[in-house]
């Protein structure tokens, strides 16, 4: 089993809809939660972090599922330029190494 | 705003050469990283340095080594490079971890990438 697992996708979404996407994550001491985007052969960057409390940021909200250990990510309003691959990554221990999953690709569709 | 270069966009090379990849960071990060991005497989990290001269390896380090002489400067060597090496290669930096798990400290930030081919 993977330490981070996500749907590759791609999920195909029509402008202006919502979508959301989850990342399971197999070690319970993990502590810090991202996800960042990468456009088509550019660099990963950093989306948001993900709280335990849950964070929204304009249209998108991240979730934390401690007990089931998935984070989630929603997308509110879809926008042409949110075509993307979102990566879900985990910290576990505070130490210098992020645990990064393989990416679920979105494609928005006017 | 935190600027990570690397020496070259593309680069392609034959079966046994000597490789080197530069990455630079201006941000005076303590931590830098090189990961291989591969189709299917996500990041997976090679070597990371946590400090000038220092090294770790990280998942994947085998037919590959690193140098940090300088704190803003960190290298990754094919020695020898194989056609299995052809892959897209990342470097990041960050500041090092805080005590307890602090998400402004775990962010790393990355470099353009290099897309090496090794024919």
């Amino acid at each position: 089993r993977k330490e981070v697992e996500q749907d590759p996708g791609p999920f195909n979404v029509p402008e202006g809809a919502t979508v959301a996407f989850n990342c399971t994550y197999s070690n319970s001491a993990s502590q810090s939660f991202f996800w960042y985007r990468q456009d088509c052969r550019k660099e990963p960057k950093l989306l948001m972090s993900v709280y335990s409390s849950g964070n929204e940021d304009g249209r998108f909200t991240a979730q934390l599922n401690r007990a089931s250990q998935y984070i989630s990510l929603l997308i509110r309003d879809s926008k042409l330029s949110d075509s993307a691959t979102y990566l879900c990554v985990v910290n576990t221990d505070s130490n210098y190494q992020l645990i990064w999953g393989a990416g679920t690709k979105l494609i928005i569709k006017p | 705003d935190v600027k990570v270069t690397q020496s070259s966009r593309y680069l392609v090379k034959r079966t046994g050469e000597k490789v080197f990849l530069e990455c630079v960071q201006d941000m005076d990060h303590e931590n830098m990283f090189w990961y291989r991005q591969d189709p299917g497989l996500g990041l997976r990290l090679i070597y990371f340095s946590y400090d000038v001269k220092m090294k770790e390896k990280g998942d994947i380090p085998e037919g590959y080594s690193v140098s940090r002489e300088k704190k803003e400067r960190f290298s990754l060597i094919l020695e020898s490079a194989s056609t299995n090496q052809t892959s897209m290669y990342l470097c990041a930096s960050s500041f090092p971890p805080a005590r307890e798990a602090d998400p402004l400290t775990d962010t790393q930030y990355f470099g353009p990438g290099t897309r090496l081919t090794v024919l």
